[in-house]
């Protein structure tokens, strides 16, 4: 069954620090996403992302965050100088190209922790 | 502000029974709806997704659309302990929104023995 890959599992960084989180989609996927959970609430939806480029983002992924695909198989969301409220969990997704993009698989995550 | 409403529980039933999970949503335009099982301290893992109205069946869960209604619900027949999890709707709106899931806030299902 293919995976989509996560790391750091878990992340502590002090407030201010930048962090990347890294993630390897499934190898014959297309559009990739970022979503987040913070602890005890829903998931969110934070950056979908397709053809080298950002197709959609919430109102959350604002300038401190960004993503990248820096070759082509890792695919890694940046927080530039993060806050306390950043602390979640991450996960990345990805999808095919299919008429209907669901989302079957979810990464296992990484838990980000801003002290 | 699209949202999507679940009753969050906890909903617990015997093992055997039948779980019966239920889910509202605001956009009228949503396409694709889903259900995703969650245990405590893990990711979302897909578990059914439906895209017209009617009834789904997948072993022992049948999902159930009304769009008119905009309602979805999961039904889990025979339930086992190993079902206790937190349940979680999410839509999915047509156009460009590809891969842009609404998710509610989860129901928690206890099965007991």
């Amino acid at each position: 069954e293919p995976e989509v890959t996560q790391t750091p599992s878990h992340q502590v960084t002090q407030m201010g620090q930048e962090v990347i989180l890294r993630c390897v989609p499934i190898s014959n996927h297309l559009y990739f996403y970022w979503y987040r959970q913070i602890l005890g609430q829903k998931v969110e939806f934070l950056v979908s992302f397709y053809n080298n480029e950002i197709s959609e983002k919430s109102e959350i992924f604002d300038d401190q965050f960004s993503v990248e695909r820096p070759d082509g198989s890792n695919f890694t969301l940046k927080i530039r100088s993060t806050k306390l409220e950043d602390s979640a969990m991450y996960f990345c997704a990805s999808s095919d190209s299919g008429a209907q993009l669901r989302i079957g698989t979810f990464g296992s995550g990484t838990r980000l922790t801003v002290v | 502000q699209k949202e999507v409403e679940q009753n969050s529980g906890p909903l617990s039933v015997p093992e055997g029974a039948i779980a019966s999970l239920n889910c509202t949503y605001s956009d009228r335009v949503s396409q694709s709806f889903f259900w995703y099982r969650q245990y405590s301290g893990k990711s979302p893992e897909l578990i059914m997704s439906i895209y017209s109205n009617g009834d789904k069946e997948d072993g022992r869960f049948t999902a159930q659309l009304n769009k008119a209604s905009q309602y979805v619900s999961l039904l889990i027949r025979d339930s086992q302990p190993s079902d206790s999890a937190t349940y979680l709707c999410a839509v999915m709106s047509g156009g460009t929104s590809y891969g842009k899931l609404t998710f509610g806030q989860g129901t928690i299902l206890t099965v007991h023995p």
